[in-house]
């Protein structure tokens, strides 16, 4: 099955403890990103990654790191939590390829609820 | 920068009655894709539908069509014969090709019984 998968789904840990949210899709995708839900914000990017060893940042990058070094996965690094980072997380992915029908639409994970105490 | 505006919060609707969900954007590019995804209570993000700015017919999936006014950069979303599988978080969202994705703030749905 095409999935997304990224693990854990829910993670409760205290400031500054160091901790990464992984994320690995199996449809070949070159394009793969992290956003994060707020209420009334709806979803933000932090990282996105165009294809293995290249990544960039989004809206909302502060505190957080990623690396690309396989197509498939595309781990979220939070170096030192902070409350402010407790959010409900998701990671995604799409193939992008010219202007074909299948391609561009993001396919999410079931998405990681973190509280940072 | 490009922006995404659902001016709707909240919205309900009873059983097997129609809504209709707002959506405007904006952007300079000419060459688009616009979203419609779905969260759930179970949080998966499912996508809808999908329009491809350069073709004028609205997009249709079953009960669910938008209302494509590309000069207006408007994109609603009509829900016909709601069923209460249809409560969830509705999102509108664009891409400009190969480029990212930008999220609407969402319109929490509730079909009412």
């Amino acid at each position: 099955e095409a999935q997304v998968t990224q693990n854990p789904r829910y993670l409760i840990t205290v400031t500054g403890k160091k901790l990464t949210v992984t994320c690995s899709q199996n449809m070949n995708h070159e394009y793969m990103s992290w956003y994060r839900q707020d209420p009334g914000l709806g979803l933000r990017q932090i990282y996105y990654s165009m294809n293995v060893e290249v990544t960039d940042k989004g809206d909302v990058p502060e505190g957080y790191k990623v690396s690309r070094k396989e197509k498939r996965n595309f781990p979220l690094i939070l170096e030192s939590p902070s409350p402010n980072q407790t959010s409900l997380y998701f990671c995604a992915s799409r193939d992008g390829q010219g202007q074909s029908s299948g391609a561009n639409v993001l396919t999410f994970g079931a998405g990681s609820r973190l509280t940072v105490l | 920068a490009q922006t995404v505006t659902q001016s709707q919060p909240e919205m309900s609707v009873q059983e097997a009655e129609t809504v209709t969900l707002s959506c405007t954007y904006d952007t300079s590019e000419n060459n688009y894709y616009l979203f419609w995804y779905k969260q759930p209570p179970s949080r998966q993000m499912i996508l809808v539908i999908r329009q491809e700015a350069y073709k004028q017919q609205n997009a249709t999936e079953n009960r669910f069509s938008v209302n494509f006014q590309k000069a207006a950069k408007s994109f609603s979303l009509k829900i016909s014969d709601s069923q209460l599988g249809d409560t969830a978080m509705y999102f509108c969202a664009f891409m400009i090709y190969g480029q990212n994705f930008v999220f609407g703030p969402g319109t929490r749905l509730s079909v009412l019984p």
